[in-house]
């Protein structure tokens, strides 16, 4: 069964306003996540990695402003696409490592901005 | 930086087997994963090898590395029509570090 939980796995937004993904590990803790975006028929681009009880670290390009990112426990981190744009349309992931060693993926969240 | 490179298709027909190709960069990779996705769907961790192995077969998976050519492959035995997807080949240095992700493998499986 899956092993990390992603919801909603599909929202439809207006252009303008804020959008939540939540980020839950299952029966397990996991001090970091990482959030990833995939566009169309590409790869996975890491985005940033969440930290439980700190600030994320987020790469190179990603704007911190735009995508706030939450690790407020230990089973649970939050992607927040703030005044979402058509361009921030894509599918978002996150994962947690289970074990130390298991990379285990959400089943993802599509997000359309009109 | 560090890179991870596959094939962008492969077709082959069902029953036959498949044999999907990886090559990375990064000497320190330590876990090296093989992830499945179906569309509009998140990954699926189908099997992953430690650095300091050669083979690990899985009940019809089978990887290979070849840690001196920086070279893993994931071989599926008895395809079915139920394998197509996208097959994507990851690296990491340890399990707290980010995957780097290669642009994955569309596997079509003709009936």
């Amino acid at each position: 069964g899956a092993v990390v939980s992603q919801h909603p796995s599909r929202v439809i937004c207006k252009s303008g306003t804020s959008v939540k993904i939540e980020c839950r590990s299952l029966d397990f803790q996991a001090t970091t996540m990482f959030w990833y975006r995939q566009f169309p028929k590409q790869s996975l681009m890491l985005m940033a990695t969440s930290n439980e009880g700190s600030k994320a670290t987020y790469e190179q390009g990603v704007e911190k402003d735009k995508f706030l990112i939450n690790h407020a426990s230990l089973t649970l981190s939050t992607l927040t696409v703030t005044s979402a744009h058509p361009e921030d349309s894509s599918f978002y992931i996150c994962s947690a490592p289970l074990q130390g060693e298991k990379l285990f993926f959400g089943s993802g969240t599509q997000l359309s901005v009109l | 930086g560090e890179d991870v490179e596959q094939s962008l298709f492969l077709s082959v027909r069902e029953g036959d087997s498949s044999v999907i190709n990886c090559t990375y960069t990064d000497s320190s990779s330590t876990y090296l994963y093989w992830y499945k996705q179906e569309p509009g769907a998140g990954l699926q961790l189908l099997t992953y090898i430690f650095s300091n192995m050669d083979m690990k077969q899985d009940q019809r998976l089978t990887v290979l590395l070849n840690k001196k050519d920086k070279h893993l492959s994931l071989r599926i035995a008895d395809t079915q029509t139920g394998d197509s997807a996208i097959y994507f080949c990851a690296e990491t240095v340890s399990g707290n570090t980010p995957l780097v992700f290669g642009k994955g493998t569309r596997l079509s499986v003709i009936a």
